[in-house]
């Protein structure tokens, strides 16, 4: 079935160091992968995605890598901040373009 | 905001009563997709709809209802059907050439 495991459940880091949340998925014909980050109380924001045919992806200081091989992909921040304290889900989909969501990783940022 | 609007953005609920949570877009986006969020857990469909007129069930439809006749709107009804229906209700639009959805504000519904 479609299902998607999502670790650590949480996660705390000091201030500049870098911070690793991995998935995996089950749907092997899975094509989409976006990352969402959610503050208290608001909702979800697109900050990073990447398609299957690509391995990876970077933007400024996020990174996600994709293996379909082995169906992991993970996120990576790197000079975290405080202001990167919030949940941050996986998630994949196909062509009908509905998303099966990780449970979330609570990532704290300590200054 | 994205162009996705909720309402109301909280909502209280009598037990045996229906209530409906309202979902528009001008982003002349084709896909609608209803999610529920219980604390501390990540985002279940409810509902989606790829184009007016048309919807499907999507994880966690019992107890849920909605309509597509506009491409604008997709309203969800909660019945009292739903046994637990105390969560945050998320609504999210896509057009159909990309994969990203964007997220209207939420809806927090409460049972009394």
């Amino acid at each position: 079935g479609e299902n998607v495991e999502q670790h650590p459940s949480t996660l705390s880091v000091q201030e500049g160091d870098s911070a690793v949340i991995k998935c995996t998925y089950s749907d092997s014909a899975s094509n989409y992968f976006p990352w969402y980050k959610q503050e208290l109380g608001k909702r979800p924001q697109l900050i990073i995605d990447i398609r299957s045919n690509v391995g990876e992806k970077k933007d400024q200081r996020i990174a996600v890598t994709l293996n379909k091989t082995a169906k992991h992909f993970s996120l990576h921040i790197t000079e975290t901040q405080p202001e990167d304290s919030a949940v941050y889900f996986c998630c994949y989909s196909g062509n009908t373009g509905k998303l099966i969501f990780g449970q979330g990783t609570t990532l704290q940022v300590k200054p | 905001d994205g162009g996705i609007t909720q309402s109301p953005k909280y909502l209280f609920r009598k037990e045996g009563q229906n209530v409906t949570l309202s979902c528009e877009q001008n982003l002349n986006h084709d896909a609608m997709y209803w999610y529920r969020q219980d604390p501390g857990q990540g985002l279940r469909l409810i509902y989606y709809s790829q184009i007016v007129n048309d919807f499907q069930k999507g994880d966690i439809a019992e107890g849920y209802s909605v309509s597509r006749e506009k491409k604008e709107s997709f309203p969800l009804t909660v019945t009292s059907a739903q046994k637990n229906p105390t969560a945050f209700y998320l609504c999210a639009s896509r057009a159909s050439s990309y994969n990203e959805q964007f997220f209207g504000p939420g809806t927090r519904l409460t049972v009394l």
